[in-house]
C-alpha cells in the first residue's frame, strides 16, 4: 500500500520561499501523477498542482507564477517551491497520489507564514 | 473557474439516519466529480469518483447520484463513524473543491 509523507518546516517568514517535500513508499513513484493540495479556513482545499513522474507539471493558475513542483525519482521523493508567502499562504499541504482524484494523501503538515 | 456549491454546510443526523448531501457546479462538468471524507487532523479519503462509482473498500451505504450540473452523496443507514465532514470535487476542468458539509451528531 503507497504511502505518502510530507516534510518541511512548519513556519516560514513572509516575503520567503516555503518548501515542502513529500516522500513516497510502499509503491513506484513512476507512471504517476503527485499532487499537492492545501487547506485552510479562508480558502478550503485548494489544489496547487500537480506532476507526471516523467517531470511534466500542471500548476493552478492563481499561484502559477510562484509555483514550482518537482520529482526526484530516484529518491521516490517529489516537491514544493512556493515563493514570495504571504499570510494568505498560511495552510495545511497535503501531497497526494493522482491526477484528478487523490488517494492516498499524505497526513498533511501545517505550515504557518510569519511576518 | 468552475464553482463548486455544497448544500447544506452543516448536517445534524443520528445513527440510522438517511443523509443527502447536495453539490452544484457552476457549469456543466459531465460526470467529472468525486466526493471526500474527512475526519478531524485527518486527510481527506476518496469515496465515489465519476459521480456514483465507488472506490475500492468503501462501504455500500455510500452512494453518489447526478441530476445535469447537481450532485448527490447519500449515505444509507448513517453509523457512528460517518459523523465526519466531506467534500464534493470536480475534475473536468482544472480541479476545485466544494466547502465541505459537517455531519454531527443531532
Amino acid at each position: 500500500q503507497v504511502q505518502l509523507q510530507e516534510s518541511g518546516p512548519g513556519l516560514v517568514k513572509s516575503s520567503e520561499t516555503l518548501s515542502l517535500t513529500c516522500t513516497v513508499s510502499g509503491g513506484s513513484i513512476s507512471s504517476n501523477y503527485w499532487t499537492w493540495i492545501r487547506q485552510s479556513p479562508g480558502m478550503g482545499l485548494e489544489w496547487i498542482g500537480n506532476i507526471y513522474y516523467s517531470g511534466n507539471t500542471n500548476y493552478n493558475p492563481s499561484l502559477q507564477s510562484r509555483v514550482t513542483i518537482s520529482v526526484d525519482t530516484s529518491k521516490t521523493q517529489f516537491s514544493l517551491r512556493l515563493t514570495s508567502v504571504t499570510a494568505a499562504d498560511t495552510a495545511v499541504y497535503y501531497c497526494a497520489k493522482g491526477r484528478a482524484t487523490y488517494g492516498p494523501w499524505g497526513q498533511g503538515i501545517l505550515v504557518t507564514v510569519s511576518s | 473557474d468552475i464553482q463548486m456549491t455544497q448544500s447544506p454546510s452543516t448536517l445534524s443526523a443520528s445513527v440510522g439516519d438517511r443523509v443527502t448531501i447536495t453539490c452544484r457546479a457552476s457549469q456543466s462538468i459531465n460526470s467529472w466529480l468525486a466526493w471526500y471524507q474527512q475526519k478531524p487532523g485527518k486527510a481527506p479519503k476518496l469515496l465515489i469518483y465519476e459521480a456514483s462509482n465507488l472506490e475500492g473498500g468503501v462501504p455500500s451505504r455510500f452512494s453518489g447520484s447526478e441530476s445535469g450540473t447537481e450532485f448527490t452523496l447519500t449515505i444509507s443507514g448513517l453509523q457512528p463513524d460517518d459523523f465526519a465532514t466531506y467534500f464534493c470535487q470536480q475534475y473536468d476542468t482544472l480541479y476545485t473543491f466544494g466547502q465541505g458539509t459537517k455531519v454531527e451528531i443531532k
